[in-house]
């Protein structure tokens, strides 16, 4: 069955590094996402991304981020000059297009620790 | 409440009992969706209801939707020790490119 991966699974790194966090989708959707949950919180919306741009962020989503879909498979979330609060599991989601909001597939997620 | 409140927010059963847990949110939707998240590991996506839905049903899961009261519920029956996780509802609204507002989940844990 199709899934949805991403990579690394865990990535520690030191304030103020860049991080990129990989996805690959599912093949044929559309839509793309990334969301992320800081330890013991809700799941918090980020982006969507659609016909190669974003067509949704969140106030969370701020200069420090940018997505790519660099080859038409990866979706990549770019954190430039990381910060403590940006410790977080970090979700990739994809999903087909069509009239109706179908299911999002959710990716296992990469654990970001920023030290 | 923020879109996508769930209640209660810890549930702790036996074995062979049902869980329920109830999502309540505020704007206009496309549909809701469950998920269930063991701890520290991904979302995994229970059962969808669109909003011309009002029950859908799953294996031993058993989903409703009001739309009038922005209300939706979770049953899930004959509970598992496996069935321990956390349970979110997430909600597409209306006027979103598709993404999702999810509540603050039910943690739900099943002692055999």
């Amino acid at each position: 069955e199709p899934e949805v991966t991403q990579t690394p699974s865990h990535q520690v790194t030191q304030m103020g590094q860049e991080v990129i966090l990989r996805c690959v989708p599912i093949s044929n959707h559309l839509y793309f996402y990334w969301y992320r949950q800081i330890l013991g919180q809700k799941v918090e919306f980020l982006v969507s991304f659609y016909n190669n741009e974003i067509s949704e962020k969140s106030e969370i989503f701020d200069d420090q981020f940018s997505v790519e879909r660099p080859d038409g498979s990866n979706f990549t979330l770019k954190i430039r000059s990381t910060k403590l609060e940006d410790s977080a599991m970090y979700f990739c989601a994809s999903r087909m297009g069509g009239s109706s909001y179908n299911e999002q597939f959710f990716g296992p997620g990469t654990r970001l620790t920023v030290l | 409440s923020q879109q996508g409140e769930e209640d209660p927010q810890a549930l702790s059963i036996q074995e062979g009992e049902n869980a329920t847990m109830n999502c309540s949110y505020k704007t206009s939707i496309n549909n809701l969706q469950w998920y269930r998240q063991n701890s520290g590991r991904g979302l995994v996506h229970l059962i969808l209801i669109r909003s011309n839905e009002r029950e859908k049903h799953s294996g031993r899961l058993r989903v409703t939707l009001d739309t009038s009261k922005k209300s939706s519920s979770l049953l899930i029956t004959a509970s598992r020790a496996a069935d321990t996780a956390s349970y979110f509802c997430a909600t597409v609204p209306t006027d979103s490119w598709g993404k999702f507002q999810f509540g603050a989940g039910t943690q739900v844990v099943v002692t055999p």
